[in-house]
């Protein structure tokens, strides 16, 4: 089974900074058709987990441009520009390339200074 | 729009079996593969059991296989999880979400419904 690792678990940011959340598989999430099968879901307080991203770095509809997803292989990184209060939710990556089963990192918890 | 709506939880004991349903709307369910995934009390998510759209191929995770069973009813638009022999470590809120295929990201989840297992 893949392994997936976030990090940090935790992560204090302030208002209009920067976030930046690491995610890597034990195994490459990269098929032979070039697309990464790594996808980013965001759990607000009291809510579902929703889509983020997808394929690594595709926004999922209706996501703001402040989301980007990128990396390859076993290493991705999500990036959160200028951070919103409304940001504060824990975000996971998941694997979608060897299934089953489908694995999620731990996930990473944001929140506000 | 595409709704799911998950029902059935409820308060159990070990040892015990529990039915969870899934209403799907807004989309042609038979066209689309369908996940369980659970979260327990404080913790992260973890994928349960995935149906694939023409119901050829069921898979589950090894923490439940042997125990759940998933299903559906095209007719009705649902899907279910059935679960035997449930366990304390059961305990959790679970979701069902929609998927195109195998490899296709949750684009769409319900809003969960609540499974205790407590002697």
């Amino acid at each position: 089974d893949i392994v997936m690792t976030q990090s940090p678990l935790s992560l204090p940011v302030t208002p209009g900074e920067s976030a930046s959340i690491s995610c890597r598989s034990s195994q490459s999430l990269l098929h032979s058709n070039g697309y990464n099968y790594l996808d980013w879901y965001v759990q607000k307080p009291g809510q579902s987990p929703q889509l983020l991203i997808y394929l690594g770095s595709s926004r999922a509809s209706g996501v703001p441009d402040r989301f980007n997803g990128s990396g390859s292989g076993t290493d991705f990184t999500l990036e959160i520009n200028r951070v919103e209060a409304e940001d504060v939710a824990v975000y996971y990556c998941m694997q979608a390339l060897q299934t089953p089963p489908w694995t999620f990192g731990q996930g990473t918890k944001v929140e506000i200074k | 729009q595409v709704q799911l709506v998950e029902s059935g939880g409820g308060v159990v004991q070990p040892g015990t079996s529990l039915r969870l349903s899934c209403v799907a709307s807004g989309f042609s369910f038979s066209s689309y593969g369908m996940h369980w995934v659970r979260q327990a009390p404080g913790r992260g998510l973890e994928w349960v059991a995935f149906m694939k759209y023409d119901g050829s191929d069921k898979f589950f995770a090894d923490s439940v296989k042997g125990r759940f069973t998933i299903s559906r009813d095209i007719s009705k638009n649902t899907l279910f999880l059935q679960m035997n022999s449930l366990r304390v470590e059961d305990t959790a809120v679970y979701y069902c979400a929609r998927v195109r295929d195998n490899h296709s990201p949750l684009r769409f989840w319900g809003q969960g419904t609540l499974v205790s297992v407590s002697s």
